[in-house]
């Protein structure tokens, strides 16, 4: 089964800074697709970006990228020119390409807690 | 296009009683999946549904919970004889199809209070 580890439990930044969050992950899979989802005070789940195993480059929006290293199940996200908006909890999270066994679903981290510092 | 819906917001039950959470899809989406987080965690799968089947439901607890995911209406999450450690928030997702490159929806959540 796959697994997702947050190795930060709370982050705070100064507001228009820059700020990274970890994420590893571990499978056996080859392919698969990686996410970070944001979760304000409101607690709705805002996908923030989305990465293909199989694709090398980085995905980025807007002042949200990541820093993806396949071989060592590494997925951090960069938040540049922080806002206050972007407080909030941050997952990550794992889908497989395969079904059943609970494989359809996400597997989610325990989430980092960022604070913007005004 | 309104998004995912789930109602209530928040509910509260006494241990013994049952709690059904309902959860309507975005218009066009056929495909539901039921998340729970407890708190200080992150959001743990619990069952994916097609409608009127059941796809995957690897991530119940065997005992209490059931779902389901009629022709018409919501999709409904089932808890009987609810204990304190059943509170929760539960969120549902919605998607038009199953597989990876579907993007799965979230709805606002469920927070059940067990007292």
């Amino acid at each position: 089964a796959q697994t997702v580890t947050q190795s930060q439990p709370e982050m705070s930044v100064q507001e228009a800074e820059t700020v990274t969050l970890s994420c590893t992950y571990d499978t056996s899979e080859s392919d698969y697709y990686l996410f970070w989802y944001k979760q304000p005070p409101s607690r709705q789940m805002i996908l923030v970006i989305r990465q293909e195993a199989y694709k090398q480059q980085n995905a980025t929006e807007n002042r949200f990228s990541v820093n993806f290293q396949k071989a060592a199940k590494s997925f951090s996200l960069k938040i540049s020119d922080s806002q206050l908006g972007d407080a909030a909890m941050y997952f990550c999270a794992y889908r497989s390409l395969n079904s059943g066994g609970g494989a359809d679903g996400l597997t989610f981290g325990k989430g980092t807690h960022l604070i913007i510092q005004p | 296009n309104a998004g995912v819906m789930q109602n209530p917001r928040h509910l509260v039950r006494r241990r013994g009683q049952e709690a059904r959470l309902r959860c309507s899809p975005m218009k066009g989406h056929s495909h539901v999946y039921w998340y729970r987080q407890l708190p200080e965690e992150g959001l743990k799968f619990m069952v994916y549904l097609q409608k009127e089947n059941i796809i995957d439901e690897s991530g119940m607890p065997k005992e209490r919970f059931s779902a389901e995911f009629p022709k018409e209406g919501p999709s409904i999450l089932r808890i009987q004889q609810v204990v304190r450690g059943d509170s929760a928030a539960y969120f549902c997702a919605s998607s038009p199809a199953g597989g990876t490159r579907y993007e799965q929806y979230f709805g606002p959540g469920t927070r059940l209070t067990v007292t």
